[in-house]
């Protein structure tokens, strides 16, 4: 059973406009949350991060807002870079070792 | 080195043969991971260093695999008789600290493919 869903396998963006990226999980014991950023035949890289006592944490272009209560977090890339095409992995800690990570959603910005 | 470096890129080995993946990670860094990452799935982790000890290996799907970090440094994975499930793609992670998350740095992988 899936802790961490990404259910966008595929997202397209024109460039300029704001990327959205989804993710739901159904741990109540995450409490570290991250977003990772994977370009083809590379490891996945880091983007940005927030903690359970949190609610937003902003770095640059990149806004990552977590809803609780709705055990949903989102990724939010304004204005959106033809760099910014890639796959983004939502990925979840509750404080053991190791992150329990989504599918991912392949994100493609259109010129 | 600059990154967290794994050999080989690619292997490819018969059903029921070993395979032996090397990690070697950012120097200095005590935390190391390992993930698998099968197609169309996010990396699933397998198991965890701190130094030369293995604190968890929970992730390991069967005793055909093995993880090992004599030195705390360079570490292997290694599969026993390979199945056509084993083919994935492997991942090596490290960080400075036990933070997690935070400061990992992962290599590029090992792509295996089983046939």
């Amino acid at each position: 059973d899936q802790q961490v869903k990404q259910n966008s396998p595929s997202l397209s963006v024109q460039e300029g406009r704001i990327s959205i990226l989804n993710c739901d999980y159904t741990n109540s014991m995450f409490d570290y949350f991250l977003w990772y950023k994977k370009y083809p035949a590379e490891g996945p890289t880091f983007l940005i991060s927030i903690s359970s006592i949190k609610d937003k944490n902003e770095d640059g272009r990149f806004t990552v807002f977590l809803n609780k209560s709705a055990k949903h977090l989102s990724l939010h890339i304004v204005p959106s870079q033809p760099g910014d095409s890639a796959v983004y992995f939502c990925a979840a800690s509750d404080g053991a070792d190791g992150l329990t990570f989504g599918k991912g959603t392949h994100l493609i910005i259109q010129p | 080195g600059a990154g967290v470096s794994q050999s080989p890129r690619y292997k490819v080995a018969k059903r029921g043969q070993d395979v032996a993946l090397r990690c070697d990670p950012i120097s200095g860094h005590v935390s190391l991971f390992w993930y698998q990452q099968a197609l169309g799935q996010g990396p699933e982790f397998l198991t965890y260093f701190q130094n030369e000890a293995q604190l968890d290996k929970s992730g390991l799907p069967s005793d055909r695999f093995f993880a090992e970090r004599p030195e705390g440094s360079v570490s292997t994975l290694k599969i026993q008789r390979t199945q056509q499930e084993d083919s994935a793609v492997y991942l090596c992670a490290s960080s400075l600290d036990s933070s997690g998350g935070i400061g990992y740095t992962f290599g590029s992988g090992t792509r295996l493919t089983v046939v």
